[in-house]
């Protein structure tokens, strides 16, 4: 079974620039997050999608992020303006049904983004 | 919310030595709780979860963990590791009703041969 695929794994740019970064779920699941983990800290929810309506952004920094998944498949997440302290690894991850935290979550080998 | 916090950032042993990762959470109610690990150039994958039951939960590659409600713990064990087993490890949380995970820092382990 083919795992959660994301690109590019690598991404350097400068600040004020803008980025976007790619994430295809495991095959017929139906919830999709979005990760950041700054170096040296733990993995932390950015959004939450079942099929293509957001479940949750409440920590997303609408002002300058944004994500969207269309199709309820593939998801995008975009930053728009970078600033330095975005520079993280961004880790999109998948589970099988509806929301819930009973649900393994599968994750991608992430996208590390540097912002200069 | 909940909050985690793992009680070593580096861990250094050798091959064959047993290995104990301390997993605190911050919660009053009912938790699920999940040990993450991340092996060098791979992706977050599952080692074990509780959700009930029996508090010593055994995961995958010869893991296992205690949860102990009294202390808030969560506790990684492996009696004797080895060179592949290092890798950054990962304490999570959430609530039943709250399917968001929250990660603690994560510790890093590194088997010398």
């Amino acid at each position: 079974e083919a795992g959660v695929a994301q690109s590019p794994r690598y991404k350097i740019i400068e600040k004020r620039q803008s980025v976007a970064f790619w994430c295809n779920p495991i095959s017929g699941h139906a919830t999709l997050y979005w990760y950041q983990q700054i170096l040296g800290q733990g993995p932390k929810l950015l959004i939450q999608f079942q099929n293509n309506g957001v479940v949750d952004d409440s920590q997303l920094p609408k002002d300058r992020f944004s994500a969207e998944r269309l199709k309820g498949v593939d998801s995008t997440l975009k930053i728009q303006p970078a600033k330095l302290e975005d520079s993280a690894v961004y880790l999109c991850a998948s589970s099988a049904s509806a929301p819930s935290s009973y649900n393994e979550q599968f994750f991608g080998p992430g996208t590390r983004l540097t912002v200069l | 919310a909940q909050s985690v916090s793992q009680h070593n950032h580096h861990v250094i042993l050798s091959e064959a030595a047993s290995l104990e990762l301390g997993c605190n959470y911050s919660y009053g109610g009912t938790v699920n709780l999940f040990w993450y690990v991340q092996y060098p150039g791979q992706h977050l994958q599952l080692l074990l979860k509780y959700f009930s039951g029996d508090p010593l939960v055994k995961g995958i590659k010869g893991f296992e963990a205690e949860f102990i409600k009294s202390k808030f713990s969560f506790n990684l064990r492996k009696p004797s590791v080895q060179w592949s087993d290092t890798a950054e490890y990962f304490c999570a949380v959430n609530a039943p009703n709250d399917y968001k995970l929250s990660f603690g820092a994560g510790t890093t382990v590194t088997v010398r041969a």
